[in-house]
């Protein structure tokens, strides 16, 4: 059940925009996003629930089709700060375990 | 300051010698969780707590136990390590898998030579 994140990878200049696809083959009930940085622990960024609620950073949006099962990270205007790995993550239909994606590593150069 | 704590953070052993990596939240979260994370396979859920006492599998807990006997510990345990093991491992808790915000501990990178 783990989502499938794509692209694998990608390279930006600052002030590019970037999008980022998680999808799901089960149902979803709601998407996580997280970012690591190298050598740190995931930090969270948002939650899209059913339904179009959604908490979390101010700067960054995101959509969540439910329908096709998938969501999609948008990250505009981007700097140097961006650069990292971007998590999606699922819970399991019985709502208990949880399922993150293999992540897409971003790098945003000068 | 809120936080999940986890100990060592760093720890070189051998094939077969019994270790525990301990994970502390002082967040009263319900919700607690040990990930492993391997390059190319993302973070994977070993095991999760929905409270004292509750536990149960996630995703590959192979080889692992774990134990909730108070609500703000979730110690990780290998009782015979093997090299496939050699990962970093992730505490993580949260008052609910789904609609709350996990938050993770710094990490544990564990070495079985």
């Amino acid at each position: 059940q783990q989502p499938v994140q794509s692209p694998q990878a990608v390279i930006l200049r600052e002030g590019e925009d970037a999008v980022i696809n998680c999808s799901s083959s089960k149902a979803l009930y709601s998407v996580h996003w997280y970012r690591q940085k190298h050598g740190e622990a995931p930090v969270f960024l948002m939650i899209l629930l059913k339904g179009g609620e959604q908490k979390g950073h101010e700067k960054i949006s995101a959509s969540f089709n439910e329908k096709k099962q998938q969501s999609s990270l948008y990250l505009t205007a981007s700097q140097l700060s961006y650069s990292g790995t971007y998590f999606c993550g699922t819970e399991a239909h019985t709502g208990n375990q949880f399922y993150f994606g293999t992540g897409t590593s971003l790098t945003v150069i000068p | 300051e809120a936080q999940v704590t986890q100990n060592p953070r760093y720890l070189i052993t051998v094939t077969g010698k019994k270790l525990t990596v301990t994970c502390s939240q002082n967040m009263n979260h319900e919700y607690m969780s040990w990930y492993r994370q391997d390059p190319g396979l993302g973070l994977r859920q070993i095991y999760y707590s929905m409270n004292v006492e509750v536990t149960d599998k996630g995703d590959v807990p192979e080889g692992y136990k774990v134990s909730r006997k108070e609500k703000r510990n979730f110690p990780l345990i290998l009782e015979s390590p093997s090299p496939n093991q050699t990962s970093l491992y992730f505490c993580a808790s949260s008052h609910g898998p789904g609609y709350n915000e996990q938050f993770f501990g710094p990490g544990t990178r564990l070495t079985v030579l």
